[in-house]
């Protein structure tokens, strides 16, 4: 099945520093791949995503960029805010249906200090 | 628009009591599931649903239950508590379109203390 892993684990950055968190994933077939950002004590929101058939996509201050070849994506915030400061998740999926399990990166954890 | 509701959002059991988490959405989603959240584990799958009527097995599913009657209402049942289940649960509604996904909505979770 599917494997994705993500690095790093943390990360820390001054306010107005850029940030850039990364993924693998194993399955050449997976097609979706979404980026969540969790602040404590919520639930993960979407924050991004990106479809196999586009290389990057951008949304103001965050891009994701993906390599189907080196089955690589990543996570791009610039001009951090402290309010950035969260734990951001990568998943991956192959489909809709029973294929649409979204696999989950253990999560990194990013600190913005003003 | 209330999109996806967990209840309660706090319990603690005892080891060996049953209990069931609540789930429901309002956004028509065919396809909803529960993650449980564990410090440096990331978001694991224990069951999902493609439809009313229609659940399987995720990564996790050991001493869990779902069913699935309504497209709104996707409970969670645990059978007999054990310490290994305390953990933060979401659960999760999206649609998906023939061979591709859409954005998941999660619900603000619950946190689940085995004693």
């Amino acid at each position: 099945g599917e494997n994705v892993e993500q690095h790093p684990s943390t990360l820390s950055v001054q306010e107005g520093d850029s940030a850039v968190i990364k993924c693998t994933y194993s399955d050449s077939a997976s097609n979706y791949f979404p980026w969540y950002k969790q602040e404590l004590g919520k639930g993960p929101q979407l924050i991004i995503d990106i479809r196999s058939n586009v290389g990057e996509k951008k949304d103001q201050r965050i891009a994701v960029t993906l390599n189907k070849t080196a089955k690589h994506f990543s996570l791009h915030i610039t001009e951090t805010q402290p309010e950035d400061s969260a734990v951001y998740f990568c998943a991956a999926s192959r489909g809709g249906g029973s294929q649409g399990n979204l696999i989950f990166g253990k999560g990194t954890k990013l600190s913005v200090k003003p | 628009n209330a999109g996806v509701t967990q209840t309660p959002k706090f319990q603690v059991l005892k080891t060996g009591q049953s209990m069931t988490l609540q789930c429901a959405q309002d956004m028509n989603h065919e396809y909803m599931s529960w993650y449980r959240q564990d410090p440096g584990m990331g978001l694991r799958l224990i069951h999902y649903s493609v439809g009313a009527g229609i659940t399987d097995q995720g990564e996790v599913p050991n001493g869990y239950n779902v069913s699935r009657s309504t497209t709104e209402d996707f409970p969670l049942r645990l059978l007999s508590a054990a310490p290994s289940q305390t953990s933060v649960y979401f659960c999760a509604s999206s649609y998906s379109t023939a061979g591709s996904n859409t954005e998941a909505f999660f619900g603000q979770g619950t946190r689940l203390t085995v004693v």
